[in-house]
């Protein structure tokens, strides 16, 4: 099957608007990550979300991200007030659950805030 | 707070050598260790996976060591070619179940043909 998806590809957004990047996992994975890109920061993660639970169990709690799971294998990153700071590479990541199972990456989606 | 560290940022071989990727990390209590390789606008490729229980892992040309103890993790790369080029990634995941990884900053190689 197809491996981990990411939509849209690029985003650019005005600085203040919210946005959304959503995230097909693997078929039948559990656990859905997501991980912002930078070349200052490196790969942080932003927040993550196991089995069927809507809530996002967050990594870097912050009140202007957000991730809810609309159906086991998607996920939708949330994005309040964009600023700036937010344009980065932003990558989903999908595992089995199992705690020894690899993380598996999608293409990521490239944000540009003007 | 658990922090990885990739040495060099930047490394440029001529096509044929053998090379390695250097990683360490401030807190041994980890569960795993993944590499992975990214290729510019590209998602990240797993290369190898190091549960805290093993000393390497092999794949082809590719070998991966973990000296848990010490906190470090090395990517060996045999015979070089062209088309590794690309960044490569250490990352360690903290505790069993689902915790995420902490990545390093990565290599960028560029082997020259």
């Amino acid at each position: 099957g197809a491996g981990v998806s990411q939509s849209p590809r690029y985003k650019v957004a005005k600085r203040g608007r919210d946005v959304a990047l959503r995230c097909d996992s693997i078929s039948g994975h559990v656990t859905l990550y997501w991980y912002r890109q930078t070349l200052g920061q490196g790969s942080e993660v932003l927040t993550y979300s196991q089995s069927d639970a809507q809530r996002d169990k967050s990594g870097r709690p912050s009140g202007r991200f957000s991730a809810e799971r609309p159906e086991r294998s998607v996920s939708t990153l949330k994005i309040q007030r964009t600023e700036q700071g937010d344009s980065a590479v932003y990558l989903c990541a999908s595992s089995l659950g199992e705690s020894s199972y690899e993380q598996y990456f999608g293409p990521g989606t490239r944000l540009t805030v003007t | 707070k658990q922090e990885v560290t990739q040495i060099p940022a930047a490394l440029s071989v001529p096509e044929g050598e053998n090379l390695v990727l250097n990683c360490s990390f401030t807190d041994s209590a980890i569960y795993n260790l993944q590499w992975f390789r990214q290729d510019p606008g590209k998602g990240l490729t797993s290369l190898l996976l190091i549960q805290s229980s093993q000393r390497e892992q092999t794949s082809g040309r590719l070998n991966a060591s973990l000296d848990k103890s010490s906190g470090r993790s090395t990517l060996y790369i045999a015979a070089s070619q062209p088309g590794d080029s690309a960044t490569y990634l250490c990352a360690v995941r903290q505790g069993s179940g689902n915790t995420p990884l902490v990545f390093g900053k990565g290599t960028r190689l560029s082997v020259i043909a």
